[in-house]
């Protein structure tokens, strides 16, 4: 596609149930990231993926977050079990060529209830 | 590890005047690039500028331009003839040349007033 898509925009769950949230990265692009934005954390690195395997899940806060992704393009993010501490903006990118710069999707709003 | 310092949270400019957005940062890391990115309410990032350490000349884009003091591990962005369309968040990064991850600033919001 033109851009990164992510999907859904906005989710608002209950404590204690499990969420997906879809990212589609700019056709051709190998590189993919997945960062956490939150008003008192600022922005955090969760994952990145070259191609489907994703050689640094350091960033990743608990073993309730995992990710995935198939065929070197559509990627997801899993949380289990979810806390209010998890609400956030979840922000994907994806790049072409590493240090030149990301394109970011608008993010998925998840609001934890 | 890299650490990126924005001091200055809100700044405010007024149209057709140039705003200069300040950010340090640290790292043990020859090599490495420098982001200027810009989030409006919309969420998205938006790259605004790059610089590679390497080089000495200021990277410049239309009316944003840095001022990049590598000794000093300093990176501040200029806007000039500010425009009500850059009111947004605006976030400094570095980036290893060895990695891949961005690290980012907490952000700067600025204010564009008629």
């Amino acid at each position: 596609g033109a851009g990164v898509s992510q999907s859904p925009s906005n989710k608002v769950t209950e404590k204690g149930k499990d969420v997906e949230l879809r990212c589609d990265p700019i056709s051709g692009h190998t590189a993919l990231y997945w960062y956490r934005q939150s008003l008192g954390q600022g922005l955090e690195f969760l994952i990145y993926f070259q191609g489907n395997s994703a050689p640094d899940k350091s960033g990743l806060p608990s073993d309730r977050f995992s990710a995935e992704r198939t065929g070197g393009s559509v990627s997801t993010l899993t949380i289990q079990r979810t806390q209010q501490e998890d609400s956030a903006v979840y922000l994907c990118a994806s790049s072409f060529i590493e240090n030149y710069g990301y394109t970011f999707g608008s993010g998925t709003r998840l609001t934890v209830v | 590890a890299q650490t990126v310092t924005q001091s200055q949270p809100e700044m405010s400019v007024q149209e057709a005047e140039t705003v200069t957005l300040s950010c340090t940062y640290d790292t043990s890391e020859s090599d490495y690039y420098l982001f200027w990115y810009k989030q409006p309410p919309s969420r998205q990032m938006i790259l605004v500028i790059r610089q590679e350490a390497y080089k000495q000349q200021n990277a410049t884009e239309n009316r944003f331009s840095v001022n990049f003091q590598k000794a000093a591990k300093s990176f501040s962005l200029k806007i000039s003839d500010s425009q009500l369309g850059d009111a947004a968040m605006y976030f400094c990064a570095i980036e290893p040349n060895s990695g891949y991850a961005l690290n980012f600033g907490k952000g700067t919001s600025l204010l564009v007033t008629p």
